[in-house]
């Protein structure tokens, strides 16, 4: 079975600040990958995944993710927030081809201050 | 644009009482999740359903179950109400299972009290 660590917790930030949040997963076969955002008093929406390709995927709002498969990681970055980011994210992994549950991390709550 | 109802934003119960939530999506998805949100704790799947009239069990079952009698609804009921079951309840739904990397759509979720 697949797990998912986001190291991050809470992150608190400046406007302009450059983000990277961690997620790292188990799972020794292929894998597609998400990032979801959640913010305050919203549902949760796809920010960005990945499936197979380019390892860099960009998704919205400026909002990019690195797959290195070396690392079993897939980060989320941006270089420069905004006040409108604060929110909750969530990565999750699932096993390509096997469980078609994605399992998904604690999540990282971003405070971006103005 | 994919639609997931929750029936309540917000619902108070009490220990007990056997509790309904209710949701629908708009889009003939087949695949529907319930899960809990939990400060610290992340989601956590509840249980799943394939299609219609199938279910299965996800990370933690107990104390729940659920009905798909159509493919547009999930219900998850909560037999005997606890107060360790205070939570958000958010409901999800993807398009079919060989469409498995597509994404899934979530509702706003229920904020459900146990007193």
């Amino acid at each position: 079975a697949q797990s998912v660590s986001q190291h991050n917790h809470h992150v608190i930030l400046s406007e302009a600040a450059s983000l990277e949040l961690g997620c790292n997963y188990s799972y020794g076969g292929t894998v597609n990958l998400f990032w979801y955002v959640q913010y305050p008093g919203q549902h949760l929406q796809l920010l960005l995944k990945y499936f197979s390709g380019d390892p860099l995927v960009k998704g919205i709002k400026g909002f990019e993710a690195e797959f290195i498969k070396s690392k079993f990681s897939f980060n989320l970055r941006k270089p420069s927030v905004q006040w409108s980011d604060t929110a909750e994210y969530f990565c999750a992994v699932k096993a390509s081809g096997g469980s078609y549950i994605p399992t998904f991390g604690r999540g990282t709550s971003l405070i971006v201050h103005p | 644009d994919v639609k997931v109802t929750q029936s309540s934003r917000y619902l108070v119960k009490r220990t007990g009482e056997k509790v309904f939530l209710e949701c629908v999506q708009d889009m003939d998805h087949e695949n529907m999740f319930w899960y809990r949100q939990d400060p610290g704790l992340g989601l956590r799947l509840i249980y799943f359903s394939y299609d219609v009239k199938m279910k299965e069990k996800g990370d933690i079952p107990e104390g729940y179950s659920v009905s798909r009698e159509k493919k547009e609804r999930f219900s998850l009921i909560l037999e005997s109400a606890s107060t360790n079951q205070t939570s958000m309840y958010l409901c999800a739904s993807r398009l079919g299972r060989d469409s498995s990397n597509q994404p899934q759509h979530f509702g706003d979720g229920t904020r459900l009290s146990i007193l």
